[in-house]
């Protein structure tokens, strides 16, 4: 594998259920993105880990809870969704340092919520 | 804090006809800028990316982007649009201020192809 993937490409899931979603970069970043992307809105940042510490929330809702165990990995834990979380979950990975920071982005993964 | 705006949210050009894509930028330090393409229900993939180095920068698929610290301007531009360049193309500065170094996206441009 290269580049960043992630896992499930698609997604359906009730409103009671609990999900995770998995993202995995083979690039040797150090920094790790979720980010949201819902139609006819621009790409919303969610999560920044950063050497594995997470840098950034940016408000998002408690029924979304991430996790980074290591540098290549990045998890997005989700429990009681609503209809409007329904969305492209993008992934995306970087370097922290030297710049000049671009990311990379996984395939996505399209949830819907019903 | 950075910021850039993308004019026009759907841009249609003939095939063969030149690709023009807009982007302005704020910055209060010299910016690292980008851009992005995505196709249907795929990630956002790379274009080009400007990192000081030179004004004028190339990036796959044939397209190019010219920095203009003047006009605060990244533009996109492509000689020739090919029917396979319909997508949405992203603008993005970097965000220096964040330790994560995230990037502060635009609102995105659709480019329409027709024959």
């Amino acid at each position: 594998e290269t580049g960043v993937t992630q896992t499930p490409r698609h997604l359906v899931m009730g409103m009671t259920n609990k999900k995770s979603l998995k993202c995995e970069q083979h690039l040797g970043h150090n920094a790790m993105y979720w980010y949201k992307q819902s139609a006819k809105k621009p790409l919303e940042l969610m999560f920044v880990y950063s050497l594995e510490e997470r840098v950034e929330n940016n408000s998002v809702p408690s029924r979304f809870s991430p996790e980074c165990p290591n540098s290549s990995h990045l998890f997005l834990h989700l429990h009681t969704l609503q209809p409007e979380d329904s969305a492209l979950y993008l992934c995306a990975s970087s370097q922290k340092t030297g710049g000049p920071y671009e990311q990379y982005f996984g395939p996505g993964t399209r949830l819907t919520v019903t | 804090a950075q910021s850039v705006t993308q004019l026009g949210s759907h841009v249609s050009v003939s095939e063969g006809a030149l690709v023009l894509l807009r982007c302005n930028y704020s910055s209060s330090v010299p910016p690292y800028l980008f851009w992005y393409v995505q196709y249907p229900n795929q990630g956002l993939q790379l274009l080009l990316k400007y990192t000081s180095a030179a004004t004028l920068v190339k990036g796959i698929n044939g397209f190019e982007a010219e920095f203009k610290k003047s006009e605060t301007s990244f533009h996109l531009t492509k000689p020739s649009a090919h029917m396979s360049d319909a997508a949405e193309y992203f603008c993005a500065v970097s965000d220096l201020g964040q330790a994560g170094t995230a990037l502060i996206f635009g609102k995105g441009t659709t480019l329409s192809v027709s024959s």
